[in-house]
């Protein structure tokens, strides 16, 4: 099975709103990063992570490794927000392992 | 800053026929780079990374091939395309075991 993941698999949101992407590891994770695709494929770099918590903006990250779980959390989400979200874990040195990714629309 | 640059952007090809796709980062020295393949709609499989010129080590092979030729350049090739190597291709870098950026990445149809 997966070994990285992500909940929910879609999801459509009022602008403004807010709302919690997770990310749910079988493997032991080190570090986790969490990414932005956007609709022409290039992805951009949200958060790196050892376990504990980010803050950048409207999103924030936490790690919890003893769980092994992930979440990113979106406050007043705007139009830019939509793409797809991908978490990935490193568990093996130079290894990532990529989740299933959440397609989020923000709608206006 | 660093900017890492793909080519090509997109390649339309027939099987069989041999495949090069590059990438190149600047301003930044001995990164480690990666090679990820992502089909339509999937997730990102990481195929190949290397921590030095001239070492790369396999993760999945999927029948292609990679090299470090030079401290900033990273190849995927093939000599022989299937249909199964269809895809969006993205190469990566990072310091160490540390965050990683990715480049626009190579449209891949194979027909």
């Amino acid at each position: 099975g997966d070994k990285v993941k992500q909940s929910p698999s879609a999801l459509s949101l009022q602008e403004g709103t807010n709302s919690a992407l997770r990310c749910n590891f079988s493997i032991a994770a080190t570090t986790v990063q969490w990414f932005l695709q956007n609709p022409r494929g290039s992805l951009m770099n949200l958060f790196y992570l050892v376990p504990g918590t980010k803050e950048n903006g409207r999103l924030k990250s936490a790690f919890d490794s003893k769980e092994s779980y992930s979440t990113l959390h979106i406050r007043d989400a705007q139009l830019e927000d939509s793409g797809t979200y991908f978490c990935a874990a490193e568990n093996m040195g130079y290894k990532l392992t990529f989740g299933t990714g959440t397609s989020l629309l923000v709608d206006p | 800053a660093q900017t890492i640059h793909q080519w090509p952007v997109a390649e339309i090809k027939a099987v069989g026929s041999p495949l090069s796709l590059g990438c190149t980062i600047k301003g930044k020295s001995s990164p480690n780079l990666y090679w990820y393949w992502q089909a339509t709609g999937g997730t990102l499989q990481q195929l190949f990374y290397s921590i030095t010129v001239g070492q790369v080590e396999s993760v999945v092979q999927l029948n292609l091939s990679a090299s470090r030729p030079k401290d900033d350049q990273f190849i995927l090739s093939t000599e022989k395309l299937l249909l199964s190597h269809s895809g969006f291709y993205l190469c990566a870098w990072s310091q160490g075991t540390g965050q990683l950026y990715f480049g626009e990445g190579s449209k891949l149809t194979v027909l």
